[in-house]
């Protein structure tokens, strides 16, 4: 059983860039949670999607952005980098349970990316 | 707004026996599940044990397990005969129950565990 794959595993930008982190969540899940975890710091939540749409946003701005796919994999594009943007991105999945409680995440082996 | 609070940066064990990380959270909610995660220097988080707040029994996982005080707002990880293998950052997490609070993981800082053989 697969579980949470992400790529690519690194990346180097340079400021002002784009960039697009990829995501295929663990088999039967259908919620992805996306994640910035700045070095010596707990995971930030950016968004989650589930049925192709954004559930929630957490306190980023708008130059991060998603989507999902009818497969559920997603993807996660940041425009205009700024070194402070340099971090690793963890995607996690999760099946949408009953009353629309997103179950337990788990986490795949994120994407480090560092803007110079 | 939900909050989580790691107050030990780094402990440090030794081989075989047994430490506990601390973790103190503050919700107003009554309603809500608390996680351990373990995320080692390869950097995969994997999740080690998940307690849901309506249960009073502690969860146990194998050499893992939690003293979840409600009243207290705290969730405290045991870990015993220790391994060298359970060095790693360990980072505790809340997740709400209701509305918007179901989506996200709130984790606290981190504390990294060593290890001594």
């Amino acid at each position: 059983d697969a579980g949470v794959t992400q790529s690519p595993t690194h990346l180097i930008k340079t400021r002002g860039q784009q960039v697009t982190l990829r995501c295929s969540p663990k088999s039967g899940h259908d919620t992805v949670s996306w994640y910035q975890q700045a070095l010596g710091q707990g995971p930030q939540f950016i968004f989650q999607y589930y049925e192709e749409e954004e559930r929630q946003r957490g306190n980023f701005p708008d130059r991060f952005s998603g989507h999902q796919f009818p497969n559920y994999s997603s993807e996660l594009n940041v425009n205009a980098l700024l070194l402070g943007d340099s971090a690793l991105y963890l995607c996690a999945s999760s099946q949408l349970g009953q009353g629309g409680q997103a179950e337990t995440q788990y986490f795949g082996p994120g994407t480090r990316l560092l803007v110079l | 707004a939900q909050t989580v609070t790691q107050s030990q940066p780094e402990m440090s064990v030794q081989e075989a026996e047994t430490v506990t990380l601390s973790c103190t959270y503050d919700t107003s909610e009554s309603d809500y599940y608390l996680f351990w995660y373990k995320q080692p220097p390869s950097r995969q988080m994997i999740l080690v044990i998940r307690q849901e707040a309506y249960k009073q029994q502690n969860a146990t996982e194998n050499r893992f397990s939690v003293n979840f005080q409600k009243a207290a707002k705290s969730f405290s990880l045991k870990i015993s005969d220790s391994q060298l293998g359970d060095a790693a950052m360990y980072f505790c997490a809340y997740r709400g129950v209701y509305g918007g609070a179901t989506n996200k993981l709130i984790f606290g800082t981190g504390t990294l565990l060593a290890v001594q053989p």
